[in-house]
């Protein structure tokens, strides 16, 4: 069975940092391609950033592009997303889900239950 | 940036009624290369993470209820659901992964009438 448990969510004050991981089980990490997605609380949803099966190249939104970085473990099966210069925008629930592919140009099969980051002073 | 206009914002419909949701990239996301349609659907229910419903616009995903089909092409996209029911209710996205910034949708509420 495919889970993704997200972690390192909590409250944070304006230009501060934080790093969120996404633990990986029940398929083969290595070979996909992972992204983070966020919620704003009652908005829709957002594409973050993506990362490539196995060379690790990244994509981001322009929003988070010099904020924020994207990388992978696949020996800890994890993905993790550091996030600095946080902005009150930035407050959402982040999800982190799977591609069906090793290409980021694909869709999201698997998605975990998120991660809350509020930024506010 | 690929607009992603999604109509309309919500819809009730009666039970066993067919719901019909739009999608209009503001450009084509077919693939020419491999004449794929770079466009997916999800369904999201409250306090739930998105579900993948159909993924290249009209394969509909293991285990979703063959009430979903997904249809359209280039430029133009259609969810249906051919006879809603209650576990149905729920915020429907369509999502462009063909250029980035990958998109979103703004949603579709589906209600029960």
């Amino acid at each position: 069975e495919v889970q993704l448990v997200e972690s390192g969510g909590g409250l944070v004050q304006p230009g501060g940092s934080l790093t969120l991981s996404c633990a990986a089980s029940g398929f083969t990490f290595s070979s996909y391609a992972m992204s983070w997605v966020r919620q704003a609380p009652g908005k829709g949803l957002e594409w973050v950033s993506s990362i490539y099966a196995g060379d690790e190249n990244t994509l981001y939104a322009v929003s988070v592009k010099g904020r924020f970085t994207l990388s992978r473990d696949n020996s800890k099966n994890t993905l993790y997303l550091q996030m600095n210069s946080l902005r009150v925008e930035d407050t959402a629930l982040y999800y982190c889900a799977k591609v069906v592919s090793n290409s980021c140009y694909a869709p999201h099969d698997y998605w975990g239950q998120g991660t809350l980051v509020t930024v506010s002073s | 940036d690929i607009v992603m206009t999604q109509s309309p914002d919500s819809l009730a419909v009666s039970l066993g009624e067919r719901a019909t949701i739009n999608c209009k990239p503001s450009q084509s996301v077919l693939y020419s290369s491999d004449n794929k349609n770079y466009l997916a659907w999800y369904q999201q229910k409250p306090g739930q993470p998105p579900k993948l419903l159909i993924s290249w616009a009209s394969t509909r995903e293991s285990g979703v209820p063959d009430r979903f089909s997904g249809s359209g092409s280039g430029t133009d996209f259609t969810l249906t659901i051919s006879s809603l029911q209650a576990e149905d209710v729920a915020a429907y996205y369509c999502h462009q992964h063909y250029s980035t910034p990958f998109t979103f949708g703004g949603g579709t509420k589906v209600e029960i009438k």
